[in-house]
């Protein structure tokens, strides 16, 4: 199947610094991405919908401007945590579909522990 | 709204014995449904998916899943379980329009030797 890839695969920051993660597409163009969160032993809670050249869509009680999504390329979306929180620290998984395979079914990237300080 | 139900948060069976977690989901129309299982710390990877056709959906690893619209449920069953299937599953929903998926809470799947 189609390969999502993100990066990093963990990361510890300090308080009040800002965190960025990649999610590629490797081998398809994804116009649309998603940004997903889970807590410990908790389900996946959509964050955002990223659309390639265009603004991302923040789901209800989701913060646009601590959680920044650019979409810039048909392959990469990026999600920066700025300022962050221990409260911020999580699992935070991308999800592409890959429009050529004409159906719904998304690929998910490994996830990124993120652990603020 | 679209929603999905996995009403068992743990459950625990010994390795060989057969499994079935289940599922409801509620939707207006014929669903797209997902099985997913996550091991700790890792992503997700696709057991199975049900857009249409045959009820009764083939998966990886020896798991299958069958559809039933009255009674909106989509379980997951494997025959006989190994110890390796221990994981967390999630069954998902798309909901149409605007593709999201939406997520059950989980199942975390245990095996006792």
């Amino acid at each position: 199947g189609a390969v999502v890839s993100q990066h990093p695969s963990r990361v510890i920051c300090k308080s009040g610094t800002s965190v960025k993660i990649e999610c590629r597409s490797l081998d398809f163009q994804a116009t649309t991405m998603f940004w997903y969160r889970q807590f410990p032993k908790q389900s996946l809670m959509l964050m955002a919908t990223s659309n390639e050249g265009s603004k991302a869509t923040y789901e209800q009680g989701v913060e646009k401007d601590k959680f920044l999504i650019n979409h810039a390329s048909l392959t990469l979306s990026t999600l920066t945590v700025t300022s962050a929180h221990p409260e911020d620290s999580s699992f935070y998984i991308c999800s592409a579909r890959d429009p050529a395979r004409g159906d719904t079914e998304a690929f998910f990237g490994q996830g990124t522990r993120l652990t603020v300080v | 709204a679209q929603s999905v139900t996995q009403p068992d948060i743990h459950i625990t069976v010994s390795e060989g014995a057969s499994l079935e977690l289940r599922c409801n989901y509620s939707y207006g129309a014929t669903p797209y449904l997902f099985w997913y299982v996550q091991s700790p710390g890792q992503g997700l990877q696709l057991l199975l998916k049900y857009f249409s056709g045959d009820t009764l959906v083939q998966g990886i690893k020896g798991f299958e899943a069958e559809f039933k619209r009255s009674q909106s449920s989509f379980n997951l069953r494997k025959p006989s379980v190994h110890w390796s299937d221990a994981a967390e599953y999630f069954c998902a929903v798309v909901s149409k329009g605007d593709d999201k998926i939406i997520f059950g809470k989980g199942t975390r799947l245990h095996i006792l030797p």
